[in-house]
């Protein structure tokens, strides 16, 4: 099974809203990353948030992390039409180098 | 910095063929992962390695898959004989150690008829 689930699976907003996709684990963790994949592309690193960060910012970006819950949330403020992509959480197994992917969330930002 | 070059971009293939697929990580990344990525099963792991060295291949789907890092700046995922099942795109991603955020590779997109 996935160690990464993303929830919701798609989501279609209009430019300038903003979105929120959450990111639930089972392990423990050492850091959690986000990535986005842009439709026939490589993935693209976002951000990463270490276990005992709770959250973080770059840019656009809001990351927060509640090991407590296992889960994880990626907000984009101000959405674009740009921000269309499908965004991936990807966690450390057991806190090691393994990094599982989950099923990453599909957005389409509407302009 | 180029970022992680894959070669071929695509492949297509017939079943029973030997396909190799070719990747250059970023020059001083000491890890190097291989990915799959199907609508079916997502992205797998297939192979992790650091300083050349494979340290964990459990994710290789069966013998006909084997992975090499000859040095620092080159890596190979060969497949034989090639099955219409290993169609997907497969990614190469690099890392200047494990736990960082890594660089992905373009992908190849490999196709077995």
């Amino acid at each position: 099974s996935q160690q990464g689930e993303e929830d919701p699976q798609a989501l279609s907003i209009q430019e300038g809203e903003n979105a929120t996709m959450n990111c639930s684990y089972k392990t423990s963790i050492n850091n959690l990353q986000w990535y986005r994949q842009n439709s026939g592309r490589g993935l693209v690193h976002l951000i990463l948030i270490r276990s005992n960060e709770r959250e973080k910012h770059s840019g656009r970006l809001r990351v927060t992390l509640d090991t407590s819950k296992k889960s994880s949330s990626l907000l984009i403020t101000a959405s674009r039409a740009a921000d269309t992509a499908s965004y991936f959480c990807a966690t450390d197994e057991g806190g090691t180098y393994k990094y599982i992917f989950g099923t990453g969330t599909r957005l389409k930002v509407l302009a | 910095d180029a970022g992680v070059i894959q070669s071929p971009r695509h492949e297509v293939t017939e079943m029973g063929q030997e396909v190799t697929l070719r990747c250059k990580p970023i020059s001083g990344h000491n890890s190097l992962f291989w990915y799959r990525q199907t609508m079916m099963r997502g992205l797998e792991l297939l192979i992790y390695f650091n300083n050349n060295v494979p340290i964990d291949d459990s994710g290789m789907p069966e013998d006909r898959f084997s992975a090499k890092m000859p040095n620092a700046s080159f890596s190979t995922l060969k497949i034989q004989p090639s099955e219409p099942r290993d169609s997907a795109v497969y990614f190469c991603a690099s890392s200047p150690r494990a736990g960082n955020g890594y660089t992905f590779g373009s992908g190849t997109r490999l196709t077995v008829v």
